[in-house]
């Protein structure tokens, strides 16, 4: 089966510009996380989606913020961009139910330039 | 913060069994040990997982004390393809609720070796 797909793989965006980023979960996956990877910070956790609802959120600020839709399918939007957003984006799908022991299966990504 | 500590980095022998220490000293009876790696400019890949029994899958073992204070993940004929940074990351699953916050600690660099 198809794996989780971010769109775009790449992007580069003016400071103070703001950007949305695309991730469809794998088919049947209701969940769907968000995190920033940066050479300094490592892998943080952003945000999490189910069911069209924001269920944890991590230590970003406001700028930083998420949707899902029926199909699950999951944007995250930044705003005001600062240099400092420059990282590797990735969303990880879940399935989620009645058996709570499953795992997160993460995209490749969407690299993030602000210049 | 993570609460897990991993040693930096690591070599390793292609053909040769691959153990990386993970010690979580501060974990509690309802978490969970997870494995993930990631290799360069992918997503994480997850590997395994374990509450308190040792568990075998087709990429590894994971070998989780009694205490539970640490645990070694053990790739038992490492390749060159394993080269990647591996995660141990413990986690409590929130019956009913969230299972996507994961805290990444550092991960240990395992360098696979001709």
């Amino acid at each position: 089966k198809a794996g989780v797909t971010q769109t775009p793989r790449y992007l580069i965006k003016t400071r103070g510009q703001q950007v949305t980023l695309s991730c469809s979960p794998i088919s049947g996956h209701r969940s769907v996380s968000w995190y920033q990877q940066t050479p300094g910070q490592g892998l943080q956790f952003l945000f999490e989606y189910f069911s069209e609802t924001q269920r944890n959120k991590g230590n970003f600020p406001g700028r930083f913020s998420g949707r899902q839709f029926s199909n699950s399918r999951s944007e995250m939007n930044v705003s005001t961009l600062e240099l400092g957003d420059s990282a590797l984006y990735l969303c990880a799908s879940s399935l989620r139910g009645p058996d709570m022991n499953t795992e997160a299966f993460f995209g490749q990504g969407t690299r993030l330039t602000v210049v | 913060d993570a609460k897990t500590t991993q040693p930096t980095s690591m070599d390793c022998a292609e053909g040769r069994a691959a153990n990386l220490p993970c010690n979580h000293s501060t974990i509690s009876g309802n978490e969970y040990v997870y494995w993930y790696r990631q290799i360069h400019s992918q997503g994480p890949q997850y590997i395994i997982h374990g509450l308190k029994n040792n568990e075998t899958n087709e990429m590894a073992s994971l070998i989780i004390t009694e205490d539970r204070k640490s645990s070694t993940l053990i790739l038992p004929h490492a390749t060159l393809r394993d080269t990647a940074v591996y995660y141990c990351i413990v986690r409590a699953l929130n019956y009913g609720g969230s299972q996507g916050n994961l805290i990444f600690g550092k991960g240990t660099k395992l360098s696979v070796k001709p």
